[in-house]
């Protein structure tokens, strides 16, 4: 069975600075890593995603994560965060077969300060 | 392209008492998804129909939970009787099929408080 842990439940950062947010993953079988963000009142939008190929993957509002298989890892970075950027960031797992679940973890608060 | 819909946004009942969320998924989407989603929590995966079907159902509590999706597009998700431990955020996906991996789309979830 596939697991992702989400170490941080809340990360407060000032506006402009770097964030990474961290994602460790268990899965005894080759997997799918996501991000999603939720915005408040609002289901969960992609940010980027992870299948194949380069191991750094670029998504929208200008993040981008790194896979980093012998550390089982897939942690969400962005250089410089805007007041937008609260939120609420979903790491998830899912194995190759077109009928398996999505495994969500349980979530990082991103709050941003002026 | 609309998104996928759903509705009520919120909805306030006493335990015992009955609910039913409904949802419209994005049009010519065959996969459907429920989540419910528990406060400081991901979302957990109740059931997936694609089309009219049932591929997973292991975690829908099916002594309570009820769902339906009669004609391959919208969905209801019952419950019934709810219980304090049901309030939560329940949300609707969808998705195409037939590619190696096909995007879940989410709508916006109704927030259930069962008192």
């Amino acid at each position: 069975a596939q697991s992702v842990t989400q170490l941080d439940s809340q990360v407060p950062v000032f506006e402009e600075a770097p964030v990474e947010l961290r994602c460790n993953y268990s899965s005894s079988v080759s997997v799918y890593l996501f991000w999603y963000v939720q915005y408040p009142n609002q289901g969960l939008q992609l940010l980027l995603k992870y299948l194949s190929g380069s191991t750094l993957v670029k998504g929208i509002n200008g993040f981008e994560a790194e896979f980093n298989k012998s550390q089982t890892s897939f942690h969400l970075r962005k250089p410089s965060v805007h007041i937008s950027d609260t939120a609420e960031y979903f790491c998830a797992v899912r194995t190759y077969s077109s009928a398996s679940k999505i495994i969500f973890g349980s979530g990082t608060r991103l709050s941003i300060r002026p | 392209e609309a998104g996928v819909a759903q509705s009520p946004r919120y909805k306030i009942i006493e335990k015992r008492q009955s609910v039913a969320f409904w949802c419209n998924p994005i049009s010519g989407h065959a996969t459907l998804y429920w989540y419910q989603q528990i406060l400081g929590q991901g979302p957990k995966l109740l059931i997936q129909f694609q089309n009219n079907g049932v591929v997973d159902d292991s975690q829908l509590p099916k002594d309570r939970f009820s769902a339906e999706r009669l004609k391959g597009v919208d969905s209801t998700l019952k419950i019934q009787p709810a219980k304090l431990e049901d309030s939560a955020v329940y949300l609707c996906a969808s998705s195409s099929v037939g590619q190696t991996y096909n995007e879940q789309f989410f709508g916006p979830g109704t927030r259930l408080t069962v008192l």
